[in-house]
């Protein structure tokens, strides 16, 4: 069955950084694009960033441009989120999902607080 | 950015009732319109894509319907595991944008 484990979440102060991974299997992972969307405690769903099957194409929501960066190593069926310049509203259960949605994670718990 | 709003925002029902949930976007998405269910504690599922498909192993109970700016998830006869929050989400134009969220839970 097709899988995706996220991990790296914690507590970090405002300001501060996180690398949040996921890790694909059970599927040709550079085959499809991937996306990670966010939940905060509470909320609904927002989409947070996307990238393509070969990195050629990266979109991010105007709320984390300029402070998050998307990657992946497809060679480690791996995908990730740097995550700089946290604030306190960056709190949420982190998701990877791939291509169409059709499968993620089970989240990785990000707070930010002081 | 492209708005969604979800109505209504809470839908009291009975096992066996019909649920209409509504999607209504700010600008026309085409068709690329996504639903998703959600329970506590677990990640979204996908359950219906492209307005009106739907994704595997979803249960025939469940359709979408509409085009452009109104969209319409209905659960033919709502089964004790529907109780959930429903998402849509657009897929039109960047960014990736989700409605509000409807609550479907047991009267």
């Amino acid at each position: 069955d097709v899988q995706l484990v996220e991990s790296g979440g914690g507590l970090v102060q405002p300001g501060g950084s996180l690398r949040l991974s996921c890790m694909g299997s059970e599927f040709t992972f550079y085959s499809y694009d991937m996306n990670w969307v966010r939940q905060a405690p509470g909320k609904g769903l927002e989409w947070v960033s996307y990238i393509s099957g070969s990195s050629s194409l990266i979109k991010y929501a105007d709320s984390v441009q300029g402070r998050f960066t998307v990657s992946r190593d497809n060679g480690k069926n791996s995908l990730y989120l740097q995550m700089k310049s946290l604030r306190v509203e960056d709190t949420a259960v982190y998701y990877c999902a791939r291509q169409a949605f059709d499968y993620w994670g089970q989240g990785t718990l990000v707070t930010v607080s002081s | 950015e492209i708005m969604l709003t979800q109505s209504p925002v809470t839908l009291s029902l009975s096992a066996g009732e019909r649920a209409t949930l509504s999607c209504r976007a700010s600008q026309s998405v085409s068709r690329f319109l996504a639903w998703y269910q959600q329970k506590l504690g677990q990640a979204p599922r996908l359950l219906i894509y492209d307005v009106s498909k739907r994704a595997a192993g979803i249960p025939a109970r469940f359709s979408g319907s509409g085009s452009g700016t109104d969209f319409t998830l209905t659960i033919s006869s709502l089964e004790p595991e529907d109780f959930a929050v429903y998402y849509c989400q657009q897929r039109s134009n960047w960014p990736l944008t989700f409605g509000g969220g409807t609550k479907v839970e047991i009267k």
